[in-house]
This record gives structure tokens, sequence and C-alpha cells, in this order.
């Protein structure tokens, strides 16, 4: 069974531009979340999308945006790229919604490397 | 503020050794916990989870504690071998799973 991947795996923008990245669960997962990472701040929680609804939003700008597709694959787009921005973007899916399901284990994959220059 | 805090921050050990991670929390109220393991250039990789009513949970070398009353866990490691070498994430949910609140992580070297 294929795990979780993420396209691309490394990407440099300039600041001011726009990204898209995109996450493909685990076949038969529904439920996708992202994540921010970085060295200060380590692991942040930006959203999770279950059956096409975001069903929880962390504490990012508007800037940062996702959706999900009806086959469950989803993107997340970070628009007006600051410094700032530069991190790992993890993608993880599991069966079901809500990160706190108790047993339900969420498989991360190996990241983007997004790099604003 | 929900809080999870990790220690030590790094940590460098002979193979073979055992070790112990902590995680103290000030999430409320609590839900579960869980302990990842991230190998540089990879995603996490979950390790443990842990509800309010479990104390120990162990995953082959691996042992998680939780005090649910102290609100705190740690992450024993029997044995070390020099593929242990990771950071391990401590992940505390809110009830309801509106939220969770993820530590900074501990740094783990095993050296021959």
């Amino acid at each position: 069974k294929a795990g979780v991947t993420q396209t691309p795996r490394y990407l440099i923008k300039t600041r001011g531009q726009q990204v898209t990245l995109s996450c493909s669960p685990i076949s038969g997962h529904r439920s996708v979340s992202w994540y921010q990472q970085t060295p200060g701040q380590g692991l942040q929680f930006l959203f999770e999308y279950f059956s096409e609804t975001q069903r929880n939003k962390g504490n990012f700008p508007g800037r940062f945006s996702g959706r999900q597709f009806s086959n469950s694959r989803s993107e997340m787009n970070v628009s007006t790229l600051e410094l700032g921005d530069s991190a790992l973007y993890l993608c993880a899916s599991s069966l079901s919604p809500g990160l706190a399901g108790a047993g339900d284990t969420q498989y991360f994959g190996p990241g983007t490397r997004l790099t604003v220059l | 503020k929900n809080q999870v805090e990790q220690s030590p921050q790094s940590l460098i050990i002979l193979e073979g050794k055992n070790c112990t991670l902590q995680c103290n929390y000030t999430v409320s109220p609590f839900s579960n916990l869980r302990w990842y393991k991230q190998d540089t250039g990879r995603g996490p990789v979950s390790l443990t989870i842990m509800t309010f009513s479990e104390n120990t949970k162990s995953n082959g070398r691996y042992t998680a504690t939780l005090d649910a009353d102290t609100k705190q866990s740690s992450l024993h490691i029997t044995a070390s071998q020099l593929s242990d070498s990771a950071s391990y994430i401590c992940v505390v949910s809110e009830g309801g799973y509106q939220k969770v609140t993820f530590g900074i992580g501990t740094k783990l070297q095993v050296i021959p």
C-alpha cells in the first residue's frame, strides 16, 4: 500500500509569489491534515479536511488556504509569500477525521521543503 | 494557553544505552497524547498514543508513560540503536478533537 505522497519535494520561490503544494493520501483515507514545521516553532497545525470539507483550522493568516478533492487528494496554497513562510510543509492522512481520534493513526508524507528568497 | 514542553532539547547517548525523554503539558481538557519519531528529511511516524486512562504503552523498545494527574509523559528507549537517532515529538490533543499542541521535540543522537 503506497504511503502519503507530496509534490513537489523541494520548491524555491521569491517574496510575493504564490505556491501550491499537493498531497495524495493513503488509499482509503479521507482525512488530510496540513502542518508547517520550522526549527524554532516545531510543528504547527494548518488545517484539516475530511470529505472535501475543512473541519479544523489553525492560527494562520488567510494567505494560507487549502482544499480537498473528491478523490481525497488535497492541495495547499500560500499567496503573497513572505520570508517567514520558509518551512517544511507536511501532510498527514488518516481514516477518520479529528486529530484526537483515539486509536486512529495519522500517516505523514515526506514533506515539501519550501524556501522563500 | 495550552503548551507542551519537551526536555531535553537534545541528547547524545552511546549505542546500547537507555534514555528517557520528557514531555510536560498544560493542555486541558485532555484527550490523548502521542509520541512521534521523525527521521531527518522525513515525516513523523507515530510510536504510541495514550488516552487518559492509560499509564503505559509499549512499541518494541519504546515505552511511553503517562501521568494525567501531573500532566507528564515520558518516552523510554531501551538498548538504543544507531537508527534511533531522530527527533521525538510529543503531541497532546485537546478534548473534543478541536486542537492539538505539538512540542518542539527532542533531538536524539545515538553514537557508536
